[in-house]
């Protein structure tokens, strides 16, 4: 069964370092996804990527934020200059078609992010 | 306002008995909804959806009832059995078809005891 992937398991970093957190969406799919997830909280939009494009973003995907998907598989998620509070699970998720055409959102393994 | 914090609402039962977690979302707006399952360390899995138009949905061993008078969904599992134990999160579409965000709920945490 096709499932999306994310690279690292877990990643340290100290305060002020730039991160890239990496995904593979299911291959047929055209919408992308980043959520995070604060140990013990909900889990919280970050932002949609569709045509290469940022769709709709949070408020918590600032300009330390960005998105990008450099080939045909990957889909990115850089913070420039991490912060202690950025420390959370991210989660990447990905959809064959949008929430208007009845299309669940597939969600990976995780990415923890711990910043010291 | 949002109640967040350390501390999931737990719900503990035998194997075997019929299990209801509930959920209240926010938005009356909303006009779909899922349920996801989230096993320690892992992301969340999608167990089942409903759309407004509809007042209850089944799948395999689970059931998902809305009460969109009263904001509030419920999910259904069937003689529950030891994997079910996980997190259970109801997330909501906000403020209808525009838009592909998912707000997430608390979260309860299932415990099914042997």
């Amino acid at each position: 069964e096709p499932e999306v992937t994310q690279t690292p398991s877990h990643q340290v970093t100290q305060m002020g370092q730039e991160v890239i957190l990496r995904c593979v969406p299911i291959s047929n799919h055209l919408y992308f996804y980043w959520y995070r997830q604060i140990l013990g909280q909900k889990v919280e939009f970050l932002v949609s990527f569709y045509n290469n494009e940022i769709s709709e973003k949070s408020e918590i995907f600032d300009d330390q934020f960005s998105v990008e998907r450099p080939d045909g598989s990957n889909f990115t998620l850089k913070i420039r200059s991490t912060k202690l509070e950025d420390s959370a699970m991210y989660f990447c998720a990905s959809s064959q078609l949008n929430l208007a055409g009845g299309n669940e959102q597939f969600f990976g393994p995780g990415t923890r992010l711990t910043v010291l | 306002g949002e109640s967040v914090g350390l501390h999931l609402p737990t719900l503990s039962v035998q194997e075997g008995d019929n299990s209801i977690i509930n959920c209240a979302y926010s938005n009356s707006a909303s006009d779909y909804f899922i349920w996801y399952k989230q096993e320690s360390g892992k992301g969340p899995q999608f167990i089942i959806d409903i759309r407004s138009n509809m007042d209850k949905r089944q799948g395999q061993r689970v059931t998902v009832l809305l009460n969109k008078t009263v904001k509030h969904l419920s999910l259904q599992i069937a003689a529950t059995q030891p994997g079910d134990s996980a997190v259970y999160f109801c997330a909501e579409r906000a403020h209808g078809g525009a838009t592909n965000k998912l707000i997430f709920g608390t979260g309860t945490l299932l415990a099914v005891q042997p």
